[in-house]
């Protein structure tokens, strides 16, 4: 069964460096998402990201934070200068075979990845 | 704000008993639902979902219910299975409102043997 993968699973850093999460989202997906979640709370949407854009992004998601898709498989979410509280779990979520447009319901249901526990000391 | 949350935070079940999880949101824009579970240390798993031009849809051991008029959904599991036990979201999606998702804060359900 397809399934989108995030590495690293567990990702340690120093306040003030740089991080890049990696996620191979499920091969025919158009639509790409990050998340959030702070041990404990909910997930908290951070991107959208289709047709080599970004479609859609939340107040979290400031000057800090990036996204790229620099190949045909990988979609990446950099943090320039890494805080304390961006300490969480970041999943990344795709949606959206080829072919479907518009608000086609399959569109709609966003598969996640298993998460990048990221910890920042 | 708009808002997505949860009725209960944890809801102990036996097994073999039916589980019920309940829902309130507020975007009354929102017109697509979905239910996610996650277990610990995972990312959430697609259960079910279910548009607001419905009232009702069942998957397998699964039925998820909206009530429109009071912005309420429910979560329904027949014969609740210690593989069960997680932490469930509801999470709502409008169409043209930046195709994300707004996630509730999650109910832990606990299935007792």
């Amino acid at each position: 069964e397809p399934e989108v993968t995030q590495t690293p699973s567990h990702q340690v850093t120093q306040m003030g460096q740089e991080v890049i999460l990696r996620c191979v989202p499920i091969s025919n997906h158009l639509y790409f998402y990050w998340y959030r979640q702070i041990l404990g709370q909910k997930v908290e949407f951070l991107v959208s990201f289709y047709n080599n854009e970004i479609s859609e992004k939340s107040e979290i998601f400031d000057d800090q934070f990036s996204v790229e898709r620099p190949d045909g498989s990988n979609f990446t979410l950099k943090i320039r200068s890494t805080k304390l509280e961006d300490s969480a779990m970041y999943f990344c979520a795709s949606s959206g075979p080829s072919g479907l447009a518009g608000g086609s319901w399959p569109k709609n249901i966003q598969y996640f990845g298993a998460g990048t526990r990221l910890s920042v000391l | 704000g708009e808002s997505v949350g949860l009725h209960l935070p944890t809801l102990s079940v036996q097994e073999g008993d039916n589980s019920i999880i309940n829902c309130a949101y507020s975007n009354s824009a929102s017109d697509y639902f979905i239910w996610y579970k996650q277990e610990s240390g995972k990312g959430p798993q697609f259960i079910i979902d279910i548009r607001s031009n419905m009232d009702k849809r069942q998957g397998q051991r699964v039925t998820v219910l909206l009530n429109k008029t009071v912005k309420h959904l429910s979560l329904q599991i027949a014969a609740t299975q210690p593989g069960d036990s997680a932490v469930y979201f509801c999470a709502e999606f409008e169409t043209g409102g930046g195709n994300k998702l707004t996630f509730g804060t999650g109910t832990q359900l606990k299935v007792e043997l």
